[in-house]
């Protein structure tokens, strides 16, 4: 069965910090891996990540993959209470390429 | 990227009675998904919404349930039937998209339903 973990669940930390989100993946047939925000309800797209040792990078977010550990990290660096938010991390799962397993999500609180 | 929008954004509804949840997007799609969010829970997929077919139901999910309709390749709604307290939830849809090589999901803004 296909799997998507991701560490830790929560965690808070102080505006200027610089954070690190993992999601480990069990799937038969990888395509992508995709990292989301989800701030109020609606989930925001950050990144597709395809190839081990790419990184993606928008402003002070991140992402790299690794295909041979099956996990990736998102990094959030000089972290904004704006970036306070659910992120999530999924993959389509084994045998299809438009559905998507979900992660149970970190939630991240920047404080002041 | 796609604009999606779906109505309503919220309800209150009495357990027994149904709903109905619009979501339309701004250019013609061919994957659409229903997802639910339990509080504190990830994005479950409840369907994926075919354009002139019944829908794809995800285990767990029923037609009788969560009757589904997809009239065209901008939209479709997603009815929650016969409510209890345990489908208070957030009702997502999305559309797929290709990205790169790849596949992405675009998500509308949710609809965030309390059944007491």
């Amino acid at each position: 069965e296909d799997k998507v973990v991701q560490s830790p669940l929560s965690l808070v930390v102080h505006e200027g910090d610089t954070v690190t989100l993992n999601c480990s993946y069990e799937v038969t047939n990888f395509r992508s891996l995709l990292w989301y925000k989800q701030e109020k309800k609606a989930p925001t797209f950050l990144f597709m990540l395809t190839s081990s040792g790419i990184e993606k990078k928008s402003g002070r977010l991140s992402s790299i993959l690794d295909k041979k550990e099956l996990f990736s990290i998102l990094n959030i660096t000089a972290t904004q209470t704006g970036d306070s938010a659910v992120y999530l991390c999924a993959v389509p799962p084994s045998g299809t390429a438009s559905k998507l397993t979900f992660g149970t999500g970190t939630r991240l609180q920047v404080t002041l | 990227s796609a604009v999606i929008s779906q109505k309503p954004s919220r309800d209150i509804c009495q357990r027994g009675t149904s709903l109905t949840i619009q979501c339309q997007v701004d250019s013609q799609v061919t994957m659409m998904f229903w997802y639910r969010q339990q509080p504190g829970q990830s994005l479950t997929l409840i369907a994926t919404a075919n354009q002139g077919s019944e829908a794809t139901y995800e285990s767990g999910f029923v037609i009788d349930k969560f009757p589904i309709s997809r009239p065209n390749l901008t939209f479709s709604t997603l009815t929650v039937s016969n409510m209890s307290p345990e489908d208070s939830s957030i009702y997502l849809c999305s559309v797929g998209a290709r990205q790169g090589t790849g596949e992405t999901q675009y998500f509308g803004p949710g609809t965030r339903l309390l059944v007491l």
